[in-house]
Protein backbone atom coordinates (compact mmCIF):
# COMPACT_ATOMS: atom_id res chain seq x y z
CA UNK A 1 0.00 0.00 0.00
CA UNK A 2 1.00 3.72 -0.19
CA UNK A 3 3.14 5.52 2.42
CA UNK A 4 3.97 8.72 2.72
CA UNK A 5 7.08 10.41 4.96
CA UNK A 6 7.07 14.11 5.85
CA UNK A 7 9.79 15.91 7.05
CA UNK A 8 10.31 17.78 8.93
CA UNK A 9 7.83 17.11 11.88
CA UNK A 10 8.30 20.38 13.68
CA UNK A 11 9.53 23.72 12.18
CA UNK A 12 9.55 26.80 14.21
CA UNK A 13 10.56 30.48 11.94
CA UNK A 14 10.25 33.93 12.20
CA UNK A 15 6.99 36.12 11.02
CA UNK A 16 7.64 37.12 7.65
CA UNK A 17 9.92 34.12 6.82
CA UNK A 18 9.02 30.88 4.78
CA UNK A 19 8.51 27.63 5.57
CA UNK A 20 8.99 24.35 3.59
CA UNK A 21 7.37 20.96 4.55
CA UNK A 22 8.52 17.79 2.03
CA UNK A 23 7.18 14.68 1.44
CA UNK A 24 7.39 11.39 0.01
CA UNK A 25 5.14 8.78 -1.34
CA UNK A 26 5.86 5.17 -2.49
CA UNK A 27 2.89 4.25 -4.82
CA UNK A 28 3.74 5.51 -8.38
CA UNK A 29 -0.07 5.05 -9.11
CA UNK A 30 -0.75 7.92 -6.65
CA UNK A 31 -2.23 10.97 -8.22
CA UNK A 32 -3.42 13.40 -6.20
CA UNK A 33 -1.67 15.20 -3.21
CA UNK A 34 -3.81 17.27 -1.15
CA UNK A 35 -2.30 19.37 1.80
CA UNK A 36 -4.28 19.69 5.28
CA UNK A 37 -3.98 22.61 7.89
CA UNK A 38 -5.32 21.27 11.51
CA UNK A 39 -5.08 23.96 14.04
CA UNK A 40 -5.99 22.84 17.59
CA UNK A 41 -9.08 21.10 18.48
CA UNK A 42 -10.14 21.65 15.14
CA UNK A 43 -10.36 19.83 12.11
CA UNK A 44 -8.12 18.79 9.11
CA UNK A 45 -9.17 21.59 6.44
CA UNK A 46 -7.96 21.25 3.20
CA UNK A 47 -5.35 24.33 2.12
CA UNK A 48 -4.06 23.56 -1.63
CA UNK A 49 -3.80 20.11 -3.71
CA UNK A 50 -2.37 19.31 -6.63
CA UNK A 51 -3.03 16.10 -9.38
CA UNK A 52 -0.17 14.53 -10.71
CA UNK A 53 -0.57 16.02 -13.89
CA UNK A 54 0.42 19.09 -13.01
CA UNK A 55 3.94 20.15 -11.45
CA UNK A 56 3.42 23.36 -8.97
CA UNK A 57 0.15 25.12 -7.90
CA UNK A 58 0.29 28.30 -6.06
CA UNK A 59 -2.45 29.79 -4.36
CA UNK A 60 -1.34 33.54 -2.71
CA UNK A 61 1.25 32.75 -0.04
CA UNK A 62 1.38 28.78 -0.48
CA UNK A 63 2.43 26.50 -3.23
CA UNK A 64 2.68 23.19 -3.73
CA UNK A 65 5.59 21.61 -6.18
CA UNK A 66 5.14 17.90 -6.93
CA UNK A 67 7.86 15.82 -8.67
CA UNK A 68 6.32 13.00 -10.17
CA UNK A 69 9.67 11.05 -10.75
CA UNK A 70 11.44 11.18 -7.77
CA UNK A 71 7.96 10.87 -5.58
CA UNK A 72 8.13 14.24 -4.19
CA UNK A 73 6.17 16.81 -3.26
CA UNK A 74 6.87 20.23 -1.42
CA UNK A 75 4.17 22.93 0.58
CA UNK A 76 5.84 26.08 0.55
CA UNK A 77 4.51 29.23 2.86
CA UNK A 78 5.76 32.19 2.24
CA UNK A 79 5.52 35.99 4.11
CA UNK A 80 4.32 33.92 7.21
CA UNK A 81 2.19 35.21 9.80
CA UNK A 82 1.46 33.51 13.17
CA UNK A 83 -1.97 32.62 12.45
CA UNK A 84 -0.10 30.14 10.07
CA UNK A 85 0.87 28.27 13.66
CA UNK A 86 -0.66 24.73 13.03
CA UNK A 87 -0.14 21.43 11.96
CA UNK A 88 0.11 20.18 8.49
CA UNK A 89 -0.52 17.16 6.80
CA UNK A 90 0.73 15.96 3.42
CA UNK A 91 -1.55 13.13 1.88
CA UNK A 92 -1.35 10.83 -1.48
CA UNK A 93 -4.13 9.48 -2.49
CA UNK A 94 -5.11 6.96 -5.05
CA UNK A 95 -7.60 6.60 -7.70
CA UNK A 96 -10.05 5.07 -5.52
CA UNK A 97 -9.55 8.44 -3.03
CA UNK A 98 -8.03 5.81 -0.59
CA UNK A 99 -6.18 8.86 1.32
CA UNK A 100 -2.76 8.05 3.22
CA UNK A 101 -1.41 10.59 5.44
CA UNK A 102 1.77 12.24 6.61
CA UNK A 103 2.86 12.15 9.97
CA UNK A 104 2.33 15.81 10.33
CA UNK A 105 4.54 18.89 10.73
CA UNK A 106 3.85 21.13 13.94
CA UNK A 107 4.75 24.75 12.56
CA UNK A 108 5.55 27.71 14.52
CA UNK A 109 5.51 30.72 13.80
CA UNK A 110 6.66 33.48 16.06
CA UNK A 111 5.48 36.84 16.29
CA UNK B 1 -25.75 24.41 7.54
CA UNK B 2 -23.18 21.65 9.10
CA UNK B 3 -21.44 20.04 6.43
CA UNK B 4 -20.23 16.67 8.23
CA UNK B 5 -21.02 15.99 11.74
CA UNK B 6 -20.46 13.83 14.29
CA UNK B 7 -21.81 13.20 17.53
CA UNK B 8 -20.87 13.27 20.39
CA UNK B 9 -18.34 15.35 20.38
CA UNK B 10 -16.82 13.60 23.73
CA UNK B 11 -16.97 10.20 25.05
CA UNK B 12 -15.80 9.03 28.35
CA UNK B 13 -16.38 5.61 29.43
CA UNK B 14 -14.90 2.72 31.11
CA UNK B 15 -13.02 -0.53 29.52
CA UNK B 16 -15.06 -3.25 28.56
CA UNK B 17 -17.87 -0.75 27.67
CA UNK B 18 -19.19 -0.26 24.28
CA UNK B 19 -20.26 2.99 22.91
CA UNK B 20 -21.12 4.39 18.92
CA UNK B 21 -20.28 7.42 17.44
CA UNK B 22 -22.50 8.75 14.93
CA UNK B 23 -21.59 10.99 11.50
CA UNK B 24 -23.93 12.63 8.80
CA UNK B 25 -23.18 14.69 5.84
CA UNK B 26 -25.53 16.78 3.74
CA UNK B 27 -22.72 17.38 1.13
CA UNK B 28 -24.29 14.91 -1.43
CA UNK B 29 -21.08 12.89 -1.46
CA UNK B 30 -21.22 8.75 -1.99
CA UNK B 31 -18.28 7.98 0.08
CA UNK B 32 -17.05 7.99 3.66
CA UNK B 33 -14.77 7.49 6.22
CA UNK B 34 -13.60 7.19 9.82
CA UNK B 35 -9.75 7.69 10.68
CA UNK B 36 -8.30 8.29 13.80
CA UNK B 37 -6.23 10.15 15.39
CA UNK B 38 -3.63 9.04 17.92
CA UNK B 39 -1.48 11.54 20.84
CA UNK B 40 0.79 11.94 18.43
CA UNK B 41 -1.53 13.26 15.87
CA UNK B 42 -0.91 10.33 13.09
CA UNK B 43 -4.24 10.42 11.17
CA UNK B 44 -5.07 6.79 10.08
CA UNK B 45 -7.73 5.55 7.88
CA UNK B 46 -9.63 2.95 9.57
CA UNK B 47 -12.76 1.94 7.24
CA UNK B 48 -14.37 3.37 4.26
CA UNK B 49 -18.03 3.44 2.16
CA UNK B 50 -18.94 3.74 -1.13
CA UNK B 51 -23.03 3.98 -1.60
CA UNK B 52 -23.31 1.87 1.19
CA UNK B 53 -20.77 -0.66 0.22
CA UNK B 54 -17.75 -0.97 1.91
CA UNK B 55 -14.44 -0.33 0.27
CA UNK B 56 -11.45 0.20 2.64
CA UNK B 57 -11.47 -1.67 5.52
CA UNK B 58 -7.88 -1.43 7.10
CA UNK B 59 -6.17 -3.19 10.20
CA UNK B 60 -8.86 -2.95 12.49
CA UNK B 61 -9.31 -5.33 15.52
CA UNK B 62 -13.25 -6.64 14.72
CA UNK B 63 -14.22 -4.63 17.97
CA UNK B 64 -14.55 -1.68 15.92
CA UNK B 65 -17.28 -1.98 13.69
CA UNK B 66 -18.80 0.83 10.67
CA UNK B 67 -22.53 0.98 9.57
CA UNK B 68 -23.40 2.26 6.83
CA UNK B 69 -27.50 2.79 6.39
CA UNK B 70 -27.47 5.45 3.69
CA UNK B 71 -24.72 7.28 1.87
CA UNK B 72 -25.64 10.43 3.58
CA UNK B 73 -24.32 8.29 7.24
CA UNK B 74 -21.74 6.51 8.67
CA UNK B 75 -21.94 4.74 12.40
CA UNK B 76 -19.04 3.32 14.10
CA UNK B 77 -19.94 0.96 16.58
CA UNK B 78 -16.31 -0.02 19.10
CA UNK B 79 -16.81 -2.97 21.98
CA UNK B 80 -15.39 -3.71 25.01
CA UNK B 81 -13.26 -0.61 24.90
CA UNK B 82 -9.85 -0.76 25.44
CA UNK B 83 -7.40 2.19 26.99
CA UNK B 84 -5.50 1.85 23.36
CA UNK B 85 -8.84 2.92 21.91
CA UNK B 86 -8.55 6.43 23.04
CA UNK B 87 -8.19 8.98 20.38
CA UNK B 88 -9.68 11.72 18.13
CA UNK B 89 -11.82 9.75 15.32
CA UNK B 90 -12.59 11.60 12.67
CA UNK B 91 -15.39 10.76 10.31
CA UNK B 92 -15.05 11.99 6.37
CA UNK B 93 -16.68 12.40 3.05
CA UNK B 94 -16.06 13.35 -0.51
CA UNK B 95 -17.09 12.57 -3.86
CA UNK B 96 -15.47 9.14 -5.99
CA UNK B 97 -15.95 10.04 -9.72
CA UNK B 98 -13.22 7.88 -10.80
CA UNK B 99 -10.97 10.29 -9.87
CA UNK B 100 -10.08 11.28 -5.77
CA UNK B 101 -11.79 14.63 -4.54
CA UNK B 102 -11.22 16.81 -1.28
CA UNK B 103 -12.05 15.00 1.69
CA UNK B 104 -14.26 16.93 4.50
CA UNK B 105 -13.59 15.95 8.07
CA UNK B 106 -16.12 16.46 10.42
CA UNK B 107 -15.19 17.90 13.53
CA UNK B 108 -14.13 14.80 15.56
CA UNK B 109 -15.03 12.74 18.40
CA UNK B 110 -12.69 12.71 21.59
CA UNK B 111 -13.02 9.62 22.91
CA UNK B 112 -11.12 8.71 26.50
CA UNK B 113 -10.96 4.82 27.79
CA UNK B 114 -10.59 4.86 31.54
Amino acid sequence: GENVEQHPSTLSVQEGDSAVIKCTYSDSASNYFPWYKQELGKRPQLIIDIRSNVGEKKDQRIAVTLNKTAKHFSLHITETQPEDSAVYFCAASLKNNDMRFGAGTRLTVKP
Amino acid sequence: DTAVSQTPKYLVTQMGNDKSIKCEQNLGHDTMYWYKQDSKKFLKIMFSYNNKELIINETVPNRFSPKSPDKAHLNLHINSLELGDSAVYFCASSFRQGVPYEQYFGPGTRLTVT
